[in-house]
C-alpha cells in the first residue's frame, strides 16, 4: 500500500473518556480524510482536511467529534466523550491532490479499531 | 444522491478460476470515478482498480478486471485465475464531483482450495 500511517491501531476507551486518532498521510499528500466504518458495513465519509483546513465536514457528527490537519505533524481525529456507539473502524485515505473527477485516488491506512467500553 | 449497491454478501469461488464481483451506482454527475478496493482480515484497505466515466475501454490491471457498463450503471469487478490470498472483503466506491467516496457494503470473496 501506499505509506499511509495510522495509530494506534486498537485502542480501548471508557465511557466519557477521550479518543485521538493519528494519521500521517503518504509523505506529498496534502489531502487527508477520515472514514467510519461499523461492523458490516462499507466505510462512510467524515471529514476531508487539507493542511491547516477543513474543507469538508458533512460526514462528522455535529457534537464531540473534531479534526484537524496541522502544518506540522499528522492529522488527528479527536473524539471527546465517547459512548459505546463510537466503537468502530476509522480510516485515514491521502491523496496528492483533489479534482472534479476521480482519478485522484485515495490510499488508506491500516485503521484504528476503537473499542469504547 | 450517490448511491454504491453490492448485492452479494459473500461469494465463493474455486481456486484458479474466475469471480465477478457485482456493482451498481447511481449518481447525477456527468464525470465520476468507479474504485474497487480489497480488505483482508488484517483490516487494511488495498486500492485494486479504477475507472472513469468517460473511460472507453475497461480497466485491467493483472488479475484484476472492470467490466464498465454505463447505460446499466454497473461496474463489475472480475478476478480471473483466483488464489487463496484472493479471500477478503472487496468494496466498490464511487467518487464524483464532490470531495468524498462512497462505498457499498462489500461482498465477502472465500477462495476455496
Amino acid at each position: 500500500n501506499a505509506g499511509v500511517m495510522q495509530n494506534p491501531r486498537h485502542l480501548v476507551r471508557r465511557r466519557g473518556q477521550e479518543a485521538r486518532l493519528r494519521c500521517s498521510p503518504v509523505k506529498g499528500h496534502s489531502h487527508v480524510y477520515w472514514y467510519r466504518q461499523l461492523p458490516e458495513e462499507g466505510l462512510k465519509f467524515m471529514v476531508y482536511l487539507q493542511k491547516e483546513n477543513i474543507i469538508d465536514e458533512s460526514g462528522m457528527p455535529k457534537e464531540r467529534f473534531s479534526a484537524e490537519f496541522p502544518k506540522e505533524g499528522p492529522s488527528i481525529l479527536r473524539i471527546q466523550q465517547v459512548v459505546r456507539g463510537d466503537s468502530a473502524a476509522y480510516f485515514c485515505a491521502s491523496s496528492p491532490r483533489t479534482g472534479t473527477i476521480a482519478k485522484n485516488i485515495q490510499y488508506f491506512g491500516a485503521g484504528t479499531r476503537l473499542s469504547v467500553l | 444522491a450517490q448511491k454504491i449497491t453490492q448485492t452479494q454478501p459473500g461469494m465463493f469461488v474455486q481456486e484458479k478460476e474466475a469471480v465477478t464481483l457485482d456493482c451498481t451506482y447511481d449518481t447525477s454527475d456527468q464525470s465520476y470515478g468507479l474504485f474497487w478496493y480489497k480488505q483482508p482480515s488484517s483490516g487494511e484497505m488495498i486500492f485494486l482498480i479504477y475507472q472513469g466515466s468517460y473511460d472507453e475501454q475497461n480497466a485491467t490491471e493483472g488479475r484484476y478486471s472492470l467490466n464498465f457498463q454505463k447505460a446499466r450503471k454497473s461496474a463489475n469487478l472480475v478476478i480471473s485465475a483466483s488464489q487463496l490470498g484472493d479471500s477478503a472483503m472487496y468494496f466498490c466506491a464511487m467518487r464524483g464531483t464532490g470531495n468524498q467516496f462512497y462505498f457499498g457494503t462489500g461482498t465477502s470473496l472465500t477462495v476455496i482450495p
